[in-house]
């Protein structure tokens, strides 16, 4: 069965800190993932699709990479509001997948 | 702005039949495929299945036996209905919207979920 496997499971990171979160496909997906934030008790919010493209409305500190079977969630500059669940979803087949999610909490 | 709203019981007795309903406004139904997913307590997302304006469908292997989905264009809804209940159905379950015209698959749009507990 395909799998993305999202790392770390959590991190705790302060305001203004960088945050990086990986997403590893289990087979190449080529750029056909999205990333998405949820905050409790809310729908998940699609943030970055086709790997890179950010969202409308999405701020810039946002970012994303990769390609194939790696790619990554870069939060630079960390906001208050940042705080939050993020998933990885695999694009291209079905049935399709998200990420198991990560949770960036506050140190 | 288009508008996701799931509305349906919040409570549902083993060995039934769920019935949810989501209601698109500010926007048609054309041109998109139409989503179910769903998050069980503390845990990620999980894709139940999609119709696109057309009727068509497809849904998770894992559900394909219980599920069917339904749109209702007229009325701007779309409808899932899932059988044989189990406590492993509790979760949140959210509708969703993804654009036509690629073959790659974001949601763009989301209720913002309903909870369903399964519990007799």
């Amino acid at each position: 069965d395909f799998q993305l496997t999202q790392s770390p499971s959590s991190v705790s990171a302060s305001v203004g800190d960088t945050v990086t979160i990986k997403c590893r496909a289990s087979h190449s997906v080529r750029n056909w993932l999205a990333w998405y934030q949820q905050k409790p008790g809310t729908a998940p919010k699609l943030l970055i699709s086709a790997a890179s493209d950010l969202a409308g409305g999405v701020p810039s500190r946002f970012s994303g990479s990769g390609s194939g079977t790696d790619f990554t969630l870069t939060i630079s500059s960390l906001q208050p509001e940042d705080f939050a669940t993020y998933y990885c979803q695999e694009a291209s087949s079905f049935p399709l997948t998200f990420g198991g999610g990560t949770k960036v909490e506050i140190k | 702005q288009v508008r996701l709203q799931e509305s349906g019981p919040g409570l549902a007795r083993p060995s039934e039949t769920l019935s949810l309903t989501c209601n698109v406004s500010g926007g048609s139904t054309a041109y998109y495929y139409w989503h179910w997913v769903r998050q069980h307590p503390g845990r990620g997302l999980d894709w139940i299945g999609r119709i696109y304006y057309t009727g068509g469908t497809s849904y998770n292997p894992s559900l394909t036996s219980r599920l069917t989905i339904s749109l209702d264009t007229p009325k701007n809804q779309f409808t899932l209905r899932l059988m044989s209940l189990t406590a492993a159905d509790t979760a949140t379950y959210y509708c969703a919207r993804s654009p036509s015209g690629s073959p790659r698959v974001y949601f763009d749009a989301w209720g913002q979920g309903i909870l369903v507990t399964v519990s007799s």
